[in-house]
């Protein structure tokens, strides 16, 4: 069974410029959250969602924003990026709320 | 809000000896506690996962972490390193009936030869 898979592993952008991230979970799962992961400030969680519908969000500005599509693949959007928007950012997936997160091998995002 | 500590950013062993990678959790009630280990360039693997069933909890890899309450602990242990076993290990609770996990800072693993 695939793992979960994040696209792209690498991304540049510059300040001002917005960027959408993307993961595909484990067939079979309908949870996906989302991680930021910082030298700063650890691993701090971004979201989840769940049968389309957000049912967690951290403590984040209004600038980072995520969706889920039928098919459970999510995508994160971070519009007028900041230099401290680089990070690694993490996708988990489990198949309902309790159960294991397994997570991707996250999206490095360097801001120019 | 429920927390983890882990104590000592930096952990260095000789190969073959103890790994002793140490956590604290506050909560206010029962937690689920899991490990995670973090190989450079790469995402999060589950090491092992605590969810009151039983105190000590076997993992991959040889590790293992007992679940110890009157010192809100779950130290992550292996008998002997080894050196594939150098990483970041990342201490991390979530409470039940959510999927919000929240991370220790991490404690990274010299194993030396």
């Amino acid at each position: 069974k695939a793992g979960v898979t994040q696209t792209p592993r690498y991304l540049i952008k510059t300040r001002g410029q917005q960027v959408t991230l993307s993961c595909s979970p484990i067939s079979g799962h309908r949870s996906v959250s989302w991680y930021q992961q910082t030298p700063g400030q650890g691993l701090q969680f971004l979201f989840e969602y769940f049968s389309e519908t957000q049912r967690n969000k951290g403590n984040f500005p209004g600038r980072f924003s995520g969706r889920q599509f039928s098919n459970s693949r999510s995508e994160m959007n971070v519009s007028t990026l900041e230099l401290g928007d680089s990070a690694l950012y993490l996708c988990a997936s489990s198949l309902k709320t309790g159960n294991i997160q397994y997570f991707g091998a996250g999206t490095r995002l360097s801001v120019l | 809000a429920q927390s983890v500590t882990q104590l000592g950013s930096h952990v260095s062993v000789s190969e073959g000896a103890l790994v002793l990678l140490r956590c604290n959790y506050s909560s206010s009630v029962p937690p689920y506690l899991f490990w995670y280990v973090q190989y450079p360039n790469q995402g999060l693997q589950l090491l092992l996962k605590y969810t009151s069933a039983a105190t000590l909890v076997k993992g991959i890899n040889g590790f293992e972490a007992e679940f110890k309450k009157s010192e809100t602990s779950f130290h992550l242990t292996k008998p002997s390193a080894h050196m594939s076993d150098a990483a970041e290990y990342f201490c991390a609770v979530v409470k039940g009936g959510s999927e919000k996990l929240v991370f220790g800072k991490g404690t990274k693993l010299t194993v030396n030869p």
